[in-house]
């Protein structure tokens, strides 16, 4: 079976500060994989999507940048966090081809700007 | 413009009341809409996949049903463990994205 899990849980990061987190997926090989961030009683917004290795999409502008080193590894990162980063970081994949079109989350990294 | 709204924002119920959670779309060429669960400070759990007008899943005391224009998520006779924020999101024409709406608050009281 698949299993998809973001690092950290939590981080509380500096205004500023670098930013690194990571999501990797085990049991499924070339997955579409997705980052979204969660604000409070708001949608998911989507913030990059990727369809194999170096393929990034991005769909919103911002300081964020997204990377996919290995086939089931995606890493959102930042060189300087802003305080209106903060917010819920999911993680989630989904089959490629054609199949449904759902995705599975990871369990989140709970990100806080100081 | 493209739109998913979830209705009611929060809904608060007595354990075995039944009731509806409502999510409408406005997007064309529905591709899929999706419905899921998402417990506090955790990821969402994915529930359903409907495709087309008409079409009704089941799991528990949930059921999923779609017309046109809108879903619904029926909870028959709750319990303190369904408690949740349900979300739910469409795909449209050949995208590799989802629309979200902002979610449901389900409270279901003892």
């Amino acid at each position: 079976s698949q299993t998809i899990h973001q690092w950290p849980a939590t981080l509380v990061q500096p205004v500023g500060s670098p930013l690194s987190l990571e999501c990797t997926v085990e049991g499924t090989s070339n997955p579409n994989l997705y980052w979204y961030r969660q604000a409070a009683g708001r949608g998911l917004q989507l913030l990059f999507y990727s369809v194999g290795i170096g393929q990034i999409s991005s769909e919103v502008p911002q300081n964020l940048s997204a990377s996919r080193p290995q086939d089931r590894q995606f890493i959102l990162s930042s060189k300087k966090l802003l305080l209106s980063d903060s917010g819920f970081y999911l993680c989630a994949w989904r089959a490629s081809g054609r199949s449904g079109y759902e995705q599975y989350f990871g369990p989140g990294t709970r990100l806080t700007v100081t | 413009e493209d739109q998913v709204t979830q209705s009611p924002e929060a809904l608060r119920l007595q354990e075995g009341e039944s009731s509806s959670l409502n999510c409408s779309y406005t997007v064309s060429g529905l591709r899929g809409l999706f419905w899921y669960r998402q417990d506090p400070g955790k990821g969402p759990e994915f529930l359903f996949t409907l495709y087309s007008a008409g079409e009704e899943k089941e799991k528990e005391r949930l059921k999923a049903t779609l017309t046109k224009k809108e879903s619904f998520l029926h909870i028959t006779a709750p319990k303190p463990e369904d408690s949740a924020t349900y979300l739910c999101a469409v795909r449209w024409d050949s995208n590799y994205q989802l629309i979200w709406g902002a979610g449901t608050k389900l409270i279901i009281k003892p």
